[in-house]
């Protein structure tokens, strides 16, 4: 069946512009999850959802960055105002479930954001 | 210290080489997933444990939950392994659907 897919695949934007980077997961997963990877850095959490709530937001750099999941399914991660500091690749991967225990999360293929 | 450390930073094989990949960590966790990135970003999870062994293919992970070590083993390395390899723990005190992610092995495996 079919993966999960986020769009854009790329962005370039210009500072101070916000943006949204929409994922969405394989069908049937419950759980969501979105990370930033930095050029030539590691993953970073940034934040989760089982079903529509996000349980746990503590990962989001600052209150420029929001995201929300509606119906289940599609999310959407918005950066406001963007910095250039805020470039990096956006990854969205998704799980059956998010409690205790060996969830396996299925990455899609990132949106690169690059904020001029 | 950083949560998940792993070791080494860098390796460089020849191909047929065996290959080991270590991560430690330093809280309690209800599971390790092991993902492989190749040059252009794509992420794999290649296992999610939380206690023992598993296998697929070449490809080998253990786990020992008292000394918080797990270890990623590639028998026969082929230069289609070459890529960076990346531990994550998800903790037992933190809320369930977050990891914390080591910084990655990036392995160059030479023909």
């Amino acid at each position: 069946g079919a993966g999960v897919s986020q769009s854009p695949s790329n962005k370039v934007t210009e500072k101070g512009k916000d943006v949204e980077l929409r994922c969405d997961p394989i069908s049937g997963h419950t759980a969501l999850y979105w990370y930033r990877q930095s050029l030539g850095q590691g993953l970073e959490f940034l934040i989760y959802f089982q079903g529509n709530s996000a349980p746990d937001k503590s990962g989001l750099p600052s209150d420029r960055f929001s995201a929300e999941r509606t119906g289940g399914s599609v999310s959407t991660l918005t950066i406001q105002r963007t910095q250039q500091e805020d470039s990096a690749v956006y990854l969205c991967a998704s799980s059956l479930a998010s409690g205790q225990g060996a969830y396996e999360q299925y990455f899609g293929p990132g949106t690169r954001l690059t904020v001029t | 210290k950083n949560e998940v450390e792993q070791s080494p930073q860098n390796l460089t094989a020849q191909e047929g080489e065996f290959i080991t990949i270590n991560c430690s960590y330093s809280v309690g966790i209800s599971a390790l997933h092991w993902l492989q990135q190749h040059p252009g970003g794509g992420i794999v999870s290649l296992f999610m444990l939380s206690s023992g062994k598993k296998k697929h293919g070449r490809l080998i992970a253990t786990i020992n939950i008292q000394e918080k070590h797990s270890s990623l083993h590639i028998t026969a390395s082929h230069p289609r392994d070459s890529a960076v390899y990346i531990c994550a723990v998800r903790s037992q005190t933190t809320n369930a659907g977050k990891s914390t992610f080591g910084d990655g092995t990036t392995l160059t495996v030479k023909p």
